[in-house]
């Protein structure tokens, strides 16, 4: 599975929209994006995936680009809830196995 | 519709036992994963089980195994236990392998 790099923090004012990026240079052609985000004390929560196309639902929109060497997780209108870290996971879905990296830390701030 | 469950919440173990973690996965889902993330390290996976079979291990010692049972419920079992195994365990499962995983808030182990 491809490497995805995030940056480790981001800060947001609630109300806000939150661009999370995440660069994935090396995906292969049959590689989705995952985006998931783990709240303190919780396990991971699934956001939001794709593999060419832009998509949104009720969570977020996926953005991305057209190369598909990067993505950007948009969260409309961020609110207090919304801090946690945001994982960007790239995966052919073959070996059942999602690789976590480092994800970013987002702050939403009144 | 409810979500993936983990029993127990919390467990605590001494060096040398073993432990038993379990998982309920939502319903009509079939896929069921184990990942463990310790303090420092991430989220790192365990094993996948799909259909009553293991799919899947990664990076860990035979020590760590698990079961699915016909009804696609899960268990994860750790012997010998050692310090380093204090973790939250993670289950998670999908409607099929290509699908999104759904995780359950986690067991969290203690290794005294």
């Amino acid at each position: 599975d491809a490497k995805t790099t995030q940056p480790p923090s981001m800060d947001c004012a609630e109300g806000r929209a939150a661009n999370l990026p995440c660069n994935h240079s090396t995906i292969s052609g049959n590689e989705y994006v995952y985006w998931y985000r783990q709240i303190h004390s919780q396990g991971p929560q699934y956001i939001i995936h794709g593999l060419k196309n832009n998509e949104t639902n009720e969570m977020a929109s996926l953005i991305i680009t057209e190369d598909r060497k990067s993505s950007t997780l948009i969260l409309p209108h961020a609110t207090l809830r919304d801090t946690a870290v945001y994982y960007c996971i790239v995966t052919d879905n073959q070996g059942g196995k999602l690789i976590f990296g480092q994800g970013t830390e987002l702050s939403v701030k009144p | 519709e409810a979500g993936v469950t983990q029993s127990p919440t919390h467990l605590i173990k001494t060096r040398g036992q073993q432990a038993t973690l379990r998982c309920s996965p939502i319903s009509g889902h079939t896929s069921v994963y184990w990942y463990q993330q310790a303090l420092g390290l991430g989220l790192q996976f365990l094993l996948w089980y799909d259909e009553g079979e293991e799919r899947n291990r990664g990076n860990f010692p035979p020590r760590f195994s698990g079961r699915q049972f016909p009804n696609y419920s899960s268990e994860l079992n750790v012997n010998a236990l050692e310090l380093e195994d204090s973790a939250l365990y993670l289950c998670a499962s999908s409607l099929d392998v290509g699908q999104p995983q759904h995780f359950g808030d986690g067991t969290r182990l203690s290794i005294l």
